[in-house]
């Protein structure tokens, strides 16, 4: 089966960096996307891999290591906006978007 | 504003009920897609178009659900005889073709503000 695994809920400080992990299993790998979700809105695109490496933009930064179906969603200088839910969602064999359940991330003054 | 754009935000029905939601995609985007969340989930796969040909629907999805999007462009989807079950999140997403050159870069998805529906 298809499995997209992160953590449901994560804590961090305001000004402080926070890293988001995301373990896939997926039939097929046509690339994996950030999401950020605040509370009663839509999702909206943060970052896209495909490759293995680093993405940067602006304070959100994006890995991917497609052989050992990992990523994660590094957050700097965090700000009170930034506690939403980030999701992680894979693009699989039939070009369909795989989604995790979202890890709720608070962030405390 | 030319993002995803879904009526009703809101939908209050009883069960048993048909009801109905549209999305209008963003203009150049080919693609769309329906999902349905409920909290503390990510999004469900409902269906999939490229442009009126609807490609791709969830075995998840009853026969009570049906999509269509007549011209290619605004899409409906329709629930009949609605259920407790039913109330959840309805999300539409448009993506435009993949970019190709180096390599194909599949283009993100856009999501709407989505419809939330409530069986009383």
């Amino acid at each position: 089966g298809q499995n997209i695994d992160q953590p449901t809920e994560m804590t961090a400080t305001e000004g402080a960096i926070v890293q988001i992990n995301c373990t896939y299993q997926t039939s097929g790998f046509n690339g994996l996307f950030w999401y950020q979700q605040h509370a009663g809105e839509a999702p909206t695109f943060l970052s896209y891999n495909v490759l293995d490496g680093l993405e940067e933009k602006g304070r959100f930064s994006s890995f991917l290591s497609r052989s050992k179906g990992y990523s994660y969603l590094l957050l700097k200088e965090l700000q009170m906006k930034d506690s939403a839910s980030y999701l992680c969602a894979v693009m699989d064999s039939n070009y369909q978007l795989i989604w995790g359940a979202g890890t709720k991330l608070i962030i405390k003054p | 504003d030319t993002g995803v754009s879904q009526d009703p935000r809101h939908k209050i029905t009883k069960r048993g009920q048909n009801v109905t939601f549209r999305c209008d995609p963003i203009s150049e985007h080919n693609r769309l897609y329906w999902y349905r969340q409920t909290l503390g989930q990510g999004p469900e796969f409902l269906t999939y178009f490229q442009n009126e040909a609807q490609l791709e629907k969830s075995r998840l999805l009853s026969d009570r659900f049906s999509a269509e999007r007549p011209k290619g462009s605004f899409s409906t989807l329709e629930i009949q005889r609605t259920e407790q079950g039913d109330s959840a999140m309805y999300l539409c997403a448009s993506s435009p073709r993949p970019r190709t050159g180096r390599g194909i870069y599949n283009q993100p998805q856009h999501f709407g503000d989505g419809t939330r529906l409530s069986i009383l």
